[in-house]
């Protein structure tokens, strides 16, 4: 099973709200990413956690918050974003693999409108 | 620095035919993982192969195969018997840094699609 989850699918939200996106993943992984991709475009890294800890952070907005409170779960919050925060959220985890490939597996995403 | 490099906007191809994407990359590391992800209009970046820097063979998974040419720094997907729902974004990207944490740097992507 390769299967990364995130809720919600869909998120509107205005700029004094806080919200949070969810991960979640069974697959005994122990790196997680977030990304945030805009439409046709690639994917940005924003946040790596391994072991539970923070490990990079891509010079993101204080506004982006994550958390790893366990080894299947990470969480974003977000607070007072801007519109230009409007994009896909990806979520990501990998493993060790032969030869150390470390795929990364997705989630779905959550699409998130800043209004 | 790394860099990916897809010179591909956008392709067409009919359905059943086969058909490459271009991916080049450049690095001075001599330790580097290549990957393709396939993206649908739904969003979830789906996995569809790997290729190490070391790896003798070329890498296979069904109809995708990887044309790894290291000398020109070229990592191409070629998918075979194309289907309508290859319909999607292409990425490749390129795996920086060693251990479980390496970052994943993305080429710009390759839009294909597959005429019926």
């Amino acid at each position: 099973d390769t299967e990364v989850t995130q809720t919600p699918k869909h998120l509107v939200m205005g700029m004094t709200n806080k919200k949070s996106l969810k991960c979640e993943q069974h697959m005994g992984h122990r790196a997680m990413y977030w990304y945030k991709q805009k439409a046709k475009k690639p994917p940005e890294l924003m946040f790596v956690y391994s072991y539970e800890k923070l490990s990079i952070n891509e010079s993101v907005p204080s506004r982006f918050s994550p958390e790893c409170p366990n080894s299947s779960l990470l969480n974003l919050h977000l607070h007072a974003l801007q519109p230009e925060d409007s994009a896909l959220y990806l979520c990501a985890s990998s493993r060790p693999g032969r030869g150390g490939r470390y795929e990364q597996y997705f989630g779905p995403g959550t699409r998130l409108t800043v209004t | 620095a790394q860099k990916i490099t897809q010179t591909q906007p956008g392709m067409f191809v009919q359905e059943k035919e086969a058909v490459t994407l271009d991916c080049t990359y450049d690095t001075s590391d001599p330790s580097y993982g290549l990957f393709w992800y396939k993206q649908p209009s739904s969003g979830e970046m789906i996995f569809l192969i790997y290729q190490g820097s070391y790896d003798q063979q070329n890498a296979t998974e069904g109809r995708y195969s990887l044309n790894f040419q290291k000398a020109r720094k070229s990592a191409n997907l070629v998918i075979s018997a194309s289907q309508l729902g290859d319909s999607a974004m292409y990425f490749c990207a390129m795996r920086e840094g060693s251990g479980n944490t390496g970052k994943l740097i993305f080429g710009q992507g390759t839009t294909l699609q597959v005429k019926p």
